[in-house]
This record gives structure tokens, sequence and C-alpha cells, in this order.
């Protein structure tokens, strides 16, 4: 079974607007972290935004924010205002921190921002 | 505070060579891990180092080989290179392994023909 979960491909949204990509994980290790990175087209996993499992609140980075729904196993993340530079790629990725610490990645959501 | 380091950024290659990737972490930062991410199988786990020592490994050929220096920079290397090689290869820097935090570098882009 797949760990993370990306459901869709490609997302477009209009400049200004707020944007909700989708991710589910699969895990049975109760001390879990989850993330979020951006990719642009130069390659580098830009870091936006960790919820840790025992976390009470959801998480939240100025534009972006994570809604999780544990019992629902669910990480999806949240930006506000979407600017032009957002257009890239975003990795959903589990850490479960009793089993070796190691990425679990999703397929990624390419996401495009138009003017 | 620097960031994460990978040399060189890209590298074309011939089937049957060799090729060695370096990985210098974020002062401080003892953990590095590598990821190989193609179009076919995304993002996949190599192998995790922590002060020298290997501590994870993935579901790879014993092609893919790694070690990290004392300083905690740490080195990859691919032996017979195979066209299926050819992939973004990511490095992640973080303190310990675990926790909320992991910084990439911005990747070595291989080529095999």
């Amino acid at each position: 079974a797949q760990k993370i979960t990306q459901t869709q491909p490609g997302m477009f949204v209009q400049e200004k607007e707020a944007v909700t990509l989708d991710c589910t994980y699969d895990t049975s290790d109760p001390s879990y972290g989850l993330f979020w990175y951006k990719q642009p087209s130069s390659g580098e996993m830009i870091f936006l935004i960790y919820q840790g499992s025992y976390d009470q609140q959801n998480a939240t980075e100025g534009r972006y924010s994570l809604n999780f729904q544990k019992a629902r196993k669910s990480a999806n993340l949240v930006i506000s205002a979407s600017q032009l530079g957002d257009s890239a790629m975003y990795f959903c990725a589990m850490r479960e921190f009793n089993t070796g610490n190691q990425f679990y990645f999703g397929t990624g959501t390419s996401l495009t921002v138009i003017p | 505070k620097a960031g994460v380091t990978q040399t060189p950024r890209y590298l074309i290659k011939t089937r049957g060579q060799q090729v060695t990737l370096s990985c210098s972490p974020i002062s401080g930062h003892r953990s590095v891990s590598w990821y190989q991410q193609t179009p076919g199988q995304g993002l996949q786990f190599l192998f995790e180092y922590f002060s020298e020592t290997q501590r994870n490994k993935g579901n790879f050929p014993g092609r893919f080989s790694g070690r990290q220096f004392s300083n905690s920079r740490s080195e990859m290397n691919v032996s017979t290179l195979e066209l299926g090689d050819s992939a973004l290869y990511l490095c992640a820097s973080s303190l310990y392994g675990g926790g909320n935090e992991a910084f990439f570098g911005q990747g070595t882009r291989l080529t095999v023909v």
C-alpha cells in the first residue's frame, strides 16, 4: 500500500485565490511527521510546513496552512492568496519516527497559478 | 547560514562508467540522506548516513553506495551505470535524522547515455 497518496496530478488556481492540495497517508506508527515541499523547475526541494502526529493544532507558516485530520489520515496543504511564484510541483511526505526516519513521498501535484 | 550544497549540478556519463556525487550538509547537521527522483518511480530513498555510519538503506542494488566523512559531508557512488540510473539525485540534511526539519539541496541531475 502507498504510504502517501496525492490524487491531484495537476491543479490550476487564479492569482490571489486560495487552493487546497490533497494528501492522504497510511501508517501504523503512532509517532510520525507530515511535511510539504515545493519543487520548482530548478529541482531544489523547498520545505514549506510540518505537522507532527501529536500536534493538537493545525500548522501554519505564512500563507501556508496544513489541514490535519488525523482520524481520516489526511494532511491537506492550503495556500492562501496564490502568487505567480507558487507555480511548481508540491510534494507531501511522511516520516515514521519509530521506523527509520526516511521520507516517503507522494507523486506530487503540479500547481499552476494563472494571472 | 549556508544551505545544503550538492556538486556537481549536472553530469553526463556513459553506460558502464561510475560516478560520484557530493553533498555538503548544513553546518552542524549530522544526518545526510539520499534520494533518487525519476519521472517513473518518483522520489525513492537510497540511504541515510549519521556520524559516518550508514543507518538506513533503501531498496537499491549494491551498485549504489555511499559514505560520510567526519565533517558530515557525504558522497554517493554509482558503479556500472545503466540508462535507468538517469535521475535527479537529492540529498537531505538534518540535525539528527528525525524531527520536524530536513533541508534538501538543489540536486545533481545525472544523465546516462
